[in-house]
């Protein structure tokens, strides 16, 4: 099993639906979770951490479910600007590096 | 507001050549990272460093070199660059500890002829 994966997508979606995607981890022991947003052509940003509680700001909401090993990002009334890459994040335990997964294409349409 | 430049938006260069990138950020961080991106790879780390004059491997070193001379500034070197270095190369700073933050730079692509 890979360490971080992410279904690559393009997930495609009208403007104003909701859309979720998870992202799995192999390492139970992993500690800190995150979700980066990435558009085209341009540098990864911090979009949210994702707390045991859960973490909403505005129409994005994370989870994370320790049981089954996996984040997710809920996106509510999607916009036009929704569109990018949305890269799951992990720290491993123990481990001084995070790990990034490859991302997943979300393209929101008119 | 948390500033990583990067010295290069777009870099060409030939086989052979000694490559710099530099990446400078302005906010004290103790940590810096080098990253390249290629499509269906995603991001891959290539060096690290958690202070001055530190520095370790990440997940593919090979081929290339860092300096942390000064806590502001790290830079990665491509003593000779090979056209499976094209690709594009992000720095990103953080705060010390793996859990922080990571501000990214720009990135530079870089094409090897």
């Amino acid at each position: 099993r890979k360490e971080v994966e992410q279904d690559p997508g393009p997930f495609n979606v009208p403007e104003g639906a909701t859309v979720a995607f998870n992202c799995t981890y192999s390492n139970s022991a992993s500690q800190s979770f995150f979700w980066y947003r990435q558009d085209c052509r341009k540098e990864p940003k911090l979009l949210m951490s994702v707390y045991s509680s859960g973490n909403e700001d505005g129409r994005f909401t994370a989870q994370l479910n320790r049981a089954s090993q996996y984040i997710s990002l809920l996106i509510r009334d999607s916009k036009l600007s929704d569109s990018a890459t949305y890269l799951c994040v992990v720290t491993p335990s123990g481990e001084d590096k995070i790990i990034f997964g490859k991302g997943t294409r979300l393209h929101i349409l008119p | 507001d948390v500033k990583v430049t990067q010295s290069s938006r777009y870099l060409v260069k030939r086989t052979g050549e000694k490559v710099f990138l530099e990446c400078v950020q302005d906010m004290d961080h103790e940590n810096m990272f080098w990253y390249r991106q290629d499509p269906g790879l995603g991001l891959r780390l290539i060096y690290f460093s958690y202070d001055v004059k530190m520095k370790e491997k990440g997940d593919i070193p090979e081929g290339y070199s860092v300096s942390r001379e000064k806590k502001e500034r790290f830079s990665l070197i491509l003593e000779s660059a090979s056209t499976n270095q094209t690709s594009m190369y992000l720095c990103a700073s953080s705060f010390g500890g793996n859990q922080e933050t990571q501000y990214f730079g720009p990135g530079t692509r870089l094409l090897v002829l």
